[in-house]
């Protein structure tokens, strides 16, 4: 098993430029998050998803956009990169069981100039 | 959601137990207590969850009070491989993990 896997690691845009991440896992969990962590700063839920083609705001959904078209994957956009979306991405899966354990991707590095 | 209230930093020696405190004022009868870690740059880890009995794991123990309106994460004996941030959360029926600013714990050789 690969857990969960994020694609890119790292990633430079300029202002104004749109990129998608990827996230996938193999576990067939229900369950999908997107967290921002800032320097120095613990995580901020993005946008999460409760199961296939569903998706919901998290703290800070502004700039961003999600899908989850098969239950596997989960995309996070940026339509236009802004500079204070410079940060490191982390995805993770968990069941749907309550309470089941969180299960985290490596992080993608993305840098806006 | 229930807010969270963790030290910002602690300090151990290797080899001694290290106790983790947490306090959840707010916390409400059906909310559970959830403890990740963050190793130097990587994605967090489970440690371990509990509702109202102290639990045990192969990592850790989690200690709760009994008004619940506080707990503890006590690494028995702490590694310098435990050295990370770790994160006191509390969910409370929803999909959301609201992740806070953690303890940074540092360990000594």
């Amino acid at each position: 098993n690969a857990g969960v896997t994020q694609t890119p690691k790292f990633r430079v845009l300029k202002t104004g430029q749109s990129m998608t991440l990827l996230c996938a896992q193999d576990m067939n969990h229900e369950y999908m998050y997107w967290y921002r962590q800032d320097p120095g700063m613990g995580l901020r839920l993005i946008h999460y998803s409760v199961g296939e083609g569903t998706t919901a705001k998290g703290e800070v959904p502004d700039g961003y956009n999600v899908s989850r078209l098969k239950k596997q994957n989960f995309l996070l956009g940026l339509e236009s990169a802004a500079p204070s979306q410079t940060s490191v991405y982390f995805c993770a899966s968990r069941t749907g069981t309550l309470n089941g354990e969180q299960f985290f991707g490596p992080g993608t590095r993305l840098t806006v100039l | 959601d229930a807010k969270t209230t963790q030290p910002n930093s602690m300090e151990s020696n290797e080899e001694e137990p290290v106790h983790l405190p947490c306090n959840h004022s707010t916390i409400s009868g059906t909310d559970y207590i959830h403890w990740y870690r963050q190793l130097p740059s990587q994605g967090p880890e489970y440690v371990i969850h509990g509702l109202t009995s102290n639990v045990n794991n192969r990592m850790a123990s989690l200690a709760i009070a009994e008004d619940r309106k506080s707990s503890t994460l006590i690494l028995h004996r702490a590694t310098l491989r435990d050295a990370a941030v770790y994160y006191c959360i509390i969910t409370s029926g929803t999909y959301k993990y609201i992740f806070g600013t953690g303890t940074r714990l540092k360990v000594l050789a």
